[in-house]
């Protein structure tokens, strides 16, 4: 299984709402990846876990915040977003965050917000 | 700080041509640089890896090459066929001021293969 999943594929929400991103791997990766990607525009890395501890936060506002319950899973809770806040949220992993490595993208969940 | 550019940002051409993608960054202290590709609102697919003590990898039609010192790589494509139209992107992967490991992305080439 060389797969990352994440749900929901696409969420459409207010200015008030709190949700959450779900990210999912079963390849025993211990390094995983929230990234935003804007239309027309490359990745831009968010968080990274390593071995279910925040190793990495690009300066991210704090309305996001990633949560690594174990090590297949990561969420990325959403709370009082800005419209600006629409993207593509990609999720990624790989083996354990060593330079060597491929990261394994999942398809993204598409967020609106209204 | 990384910069990764890819020239040209569109690019169509007839199925069955060879061609070439082109990937550009400012400093050379990478680790390795990954093609991907992204279909239109989908994820990203990896492509080839490519360490940074390797001159090149090929898998099937794809070909990647890399020369650090002046801070290129290109992608090779044989034999182009429309399912090969997406989105290509590079990433090189350095380590930043703060010691963290971060991938940064190229703008990408929007490749069409015209049937």
């Amino acid at each position: 299984d060389t797969e990352v999943t994440q749900t929901p594929k696409h969420l459409v929400m207010g200015m008030t709402n709190k949700k959450s991103l779900k990210c999912e791997q079963h390849m025993g990766h211990r390094a995983m990846y929230w990234y935003k990607q804007k239309a027309k525009k490359p990745p831009e890395l968010m968080f990274v876990y390593s071995y279910e501890k925040l190793s990495i936060n690009e300066s991210v506002p704090s309305r996001f915040s990633p949560e690594c319950p174990n090590s297949s899973l990561l969420n990325l809770h959403l709370h009082a977003l800005q419209p600006e806040d629409s993207a593509l949220y990609l999720c990624a992993s790989s083996q354990d965050g060593s330079l060597q490595e491929t990261q394994y993208f999942g398809p993204g969940t598409r967020l609106l917000v209204l | 700080k990384q910069e990764v550019t890819q020239i040209p940002a569109a690019l169509s051409v007839p199925e069955g041509e060879n061609l070439v993608l082109n990937c550009s960054f400012t400093d050379s202290a990478i680790y390795n640089l990954q093609w991907f590709r992204q279909d239109p609102g989908k994820g990203l697919t990896s492509l080839l890896l490519i360490q940074s003590s390797q001159r090149e990898q090929t898998s099937g039609r794809l070909n990647a090459s890399l020369d650090k010192s002046s801070g290129r790589s290109t992608l090779y494509i044989a034999a182009s066929q429309p399912g090969d139209s997406a989105t290509y992107l590079c990433a090189v992967r350095t380590i930043s001021n703060f010691g963290n490991e971060k991938l940064t992305f190229g703008t990408g080439t929007r490749l069409t293969i015209i049937p």
